[in-house]
């Protein structure tokens, strides 16, 4: 079946390093995309979303990378900070219902 | 404003027992959703309303379980009788209607153990 998931479920990097966290899709008709951010014992928090009209979308600190061609999603942190160290999901909106893939976990190494 | 607003945070009950979660959402947000979060399965949407509609419960596992939304301010979901592998966290969520369900804000969650 059409699902969205995550190629690692655990990133570790470098404090002050990039972090790139990779997803991918399936269903090609999904027309927006959202990077949500779980910190241990908390609900998921919105970081950024994009529309499939636009292939890239820059927030503080984070970046959204959209290739529809191969129906790949990126998020990218720069300066990775201890603060951002939690599971990451992707989610895509179909049929106006958001569907979460598994999650990946980044831990920050000192 | 406090966000949303979800109790109990940890709830331990004996399996068959009914149990109430409840979730008070953002003022002035018109959709609230309701999630399951295992480490098997993930976050899965139960339910979702709009304008204390329900608009698809299509998630909602069995007939063990139903949401209510009786005003803008509150929403219940209920499990009886309850089961072991019902034991998960269960969020709230809410969201603007101007911004759709996408930009969802969710509260801490319940933590339910049906033992």
């Amino acid at each position: 079946g059409e699902s969205v998931g995550l190629h690692l479920p655990t990133l570790s990097v470098q404090e002050g390093d990039n972090s790139i966290i990779n997803c991918a899709y399936s269903n090609s008709a999904s027309d927006y995309f959202i990077w949500y951010k779980q910190e241990s014992g908390k609900g998921p928090q919105f970081i950024i979303d994009i529309r499939s009209n636009m292939d890239k979308r820059q927030g503080q600190r984070v970046t959204v990378l959209l290739n529809k061609t191969v129906k790949h999603l990126s998020l990218q942190i720069a300066a990775t900070q201890p603060g951002d160290s939690a599971v990451y999901f992707c989610a895509e909106n179909r049929d106006d219902k958001i569907i979460f893939g598994k999650g990946t976990r980044l831990h920050i190494l000192p | 404003d406090a966000g949303v607003i979800q109790s109990p945070r940890h709830e331990v009950t004996e399996m068959g027992q009914e149990v109430t979660l409840r979730c008070k959402p953002i003022s002035g947000h018109d959709y609230l959703f309701w999630y399951r979060q295992t480490m098997m399965r993930g976050l899965e949407l139960l339910i979702y309303f709009n304008n204390n509609v329900p608009i698809d419960d299509s998630g909602m596992p069995e007939d063990r379980f139903s949401a209510k939304m009786p005003n803008a301010s509150f929403s219940t979901l209920k499990i009886q009788p309850s089961e072991p592998r019902d034991s998960a966290v269960y969020f709230c969520a809410s969201s603007l209607a101007g911004r759709g369900p996408y930009e969802q804000y969710f509260g801490p969650g319940t933590r339910l153990t049906v033992t």
